[in-house]
C-alpha cells in the first residue's frame, strides 16, 4: 500500500527556535497534502492544505506566518513552526492524497512537538 | 460546515462483548467514509474505508455501514478482544477536506 513518510517522529526543542517537519510520499504522487494538529485527547483538526507549486490554503484561525508550509514537488511537503512557544507543543500529522486516486487519503505516523 | 461528531466518546467492556461505535455528520454531501484507529501517541491506521455509493464495508471482525442521507455511520466490532483497545476515529471527505469526528476511546479489560 501507499506510504506517507513524515519526519522527525519526536523533537524538543526550546522556545523561540524554528522547527521543520517533512512528509513525502514514497511511492506515489500527491499534489495535495495536509496538516493536521492534535492535542491530547482530541481529534485532528485541518490546520492547512497544502497544493504542489502554489500557496497553501489556511484553515481559520491557523497564522500562516507561524506555520509554514512549501510544498516544492510532488512528493514532498514542509511545515515550518517558526518562533515556536510551549503552546505550540502538539501532534502533528501530514497527509497525501494520491493523484490517481483522489478521494484516498495516506496518513503519515505523526511528529510529536515539545516546546520547552 | 461539516460537523462530525461520534458517540460515545469514551467506552469500556469485557472481552468478547460485540460493540457499536456511531458517527454522525451533518453535510450527507460526502464522498466517502473511513473509519480510523489510533492507539495512544501513534499515527492513524485505516480499518475500512466506504464510498458514498456502498451501504457497508467488512474486514475481519470489522464491519461499518453507512446511511449517507441519515449522516450516519456505524462501526461495529465482533468478539472485541484488550487489544482493540485505542481511539476510534470516523472521518468524512467532502469536496475537498476530510474532516474527522470528535472519537470514541475504547477500553476493553481481560
Amino acid at each position: 500500500g501507499a506510504v506517507v513518510s513524515q519526519h522527525p517522529s519526536w523533537v524538543i526543542c526550546k522556545s523561540g527556535t524554528s522547527v521543520k517537519i517533512e512528509c513525502r510520499s514514497l511511492d506515489f504522487q500527491a499534489t495535495t497534502m495536509f496538516w493536521y494538529r492534535q492535542f491530547p485527547k482530541q481529534s485532528l483538526m485541518l490546520m492547512a492544505t497544502s497544493n504542489e507549486g502554489s500557496k497553501a490554503t489556511y484553515e481559520q484561525g491557523v497564522e500562516k506566518d507561524k506555520f509554514l508550509i512549501n510544498h516544492a514537488s510532488l512528493t514532498l511537503s514542509t511545515l515550518t513552526v517558526t518562533s515556536a512557544h510551549p503552546e505550540d507543543s502538539s501532534f502533528y500529522i501530514c497527509s497525501a492524497r494520491d493523484l490517481l486516486a483522489k478521494n484516498i487519503q495516506y496518513f503519515g505516523a505523526g511528529t510529536r512537538l515539545s516546546v520547552l | 460546515k461539516q460537523e462530525v461528531t461520534q458517540i460515545p466518546a469514551a467506552l469500556s467492556v469485557p472481552e468478547g462483548e460485540n460493540l457499536v461505535l456511531n458517527c454522525s455528520f451533518t453535510d450527507s454531501a460526502i464522498y466517502n467514509l473511513q473509519w480510523f484507529r489510533q492507539d495512544p501517541g501513534k499515527g492513524l491506521t485505516s480499518l475500512l474505508l466506504i464510498q458514498s455509493s456502498q451501504r457497508e464495508q467488512t474486514s475481519g471482525r470489522l464491519n461499518a455501514s453507512l446511511d449517507k442521507s441519515s449522516g450516519r455511520s456505524t462501526l461495529y466490532i465482533a468478539a472485541s478482544q484488550p487489544g482493540d483497545s485505542a481511539t476510534y476515529l470516523c472521518a468524512v471527505l467532502g469536496t475537498d477536506k476530510l474532516i474527522f469526528g470528535t472519537g470514541t476511546r475504547l477500553q476493553v479489560f481481560p
